[in-house]
């Protein structure tokens, strides 16, 4: 089955300690991107990578990083976080670009305390 | 400042009617628009996309029309089915960047 997979699905934590969300897709899809969601403000992209070794900044790319050393993961790593970062957050992948449709995983909700 | 905005936050219509959301941009710049579906506990899904050198694209009963002039598009489902209530989100890209508007929530009451 076609999936894009994120984990955790659900974090609380506190301030200042390290934490990655994976996410990993079986479609051999080229593009991958991470969004943010919150009320009144709908998605916002965080990042986005157009192939291995090739990421770029989206709208909202401050306290985050990312890596995309092989096709299928794409990593979401926040080194220090923050109150502010507490959202629910989507990783999707596309065949090439953006231009075209994305799947989307199921959504980590981050608590951070 | 939001580039995408989507004015209304909830949309409620009957049964078999027609449901039309919209969605407007700021950006003349943005080539491509798509709609995403979106159910509780769950990702967006894809439902119809627009590029910017046409003004409607249709797929089944959904309908995407671009005015490009009014920076406004819309999105028209007919007939409005129950399992259709889901939060809609228009999408407007630029390079390969998506920009999102907040979403609107329509319930098609049966």
């Amino acid at each position: 089955e076609a999936q894009v997979t994120q984990n955790p699905r659900y974090l609380i934590t506190v301030t200042g300690k390290k934490l990655t969300v994976t996410c990993s897709q079986n479609m051999n899809h080229e593009y991958m991107s991470w969004y943010r969601q919150d009320p009144g403000l709908g998605l916002r992209q965080i990042y986005y990578s157009m192939n291995v070794e090739v990421t770029d900044k989206g709208d909202v790319p401050e306290g985050y990083k990312v890596s995309r050393k092989e096709k299928r993961n794409f990593p979401l790593i926040l080194e220090s976080p923050s109150p502010n970062q507490t959202s629910l957050y989507f990783c999707a992948s596309s065949p090439r670009d953006s231009y075209e449709p994305q799947h989307f995983g199921d959504g980590t909700r981050l608590s951070i305390l | 400042d939001q580039q995408v905005k989507q004015n209304s936050p909830s949309l409620s219509v009957q049964e078999g009617r027609i449901s039309i959301l919209n969605c407007d941009y700021t950006n003349s710049m943005f080539d491509y628009f798509l709609w995403y579906k979106k159910y509780p506990a769950e990702g967006p899904t894809f439902l119809i996309s627009i590029s910017s050198i046409k003004d409607k694209n249709e797929d089944g009963r959904f309908t995407v029309f671009l005015n490009k002039s009014a920076k406004h598009l819309s999105l028209h489902i007919v007939p409005s089915q129950p399992g259709d209530s889901a939060v809609y989100f228009c999408a407007a890209g630029l390079g390969n960047k998506l920009v999102f508007g907040a979403g609107t929530i329509l319930r098609v009451k049966s």
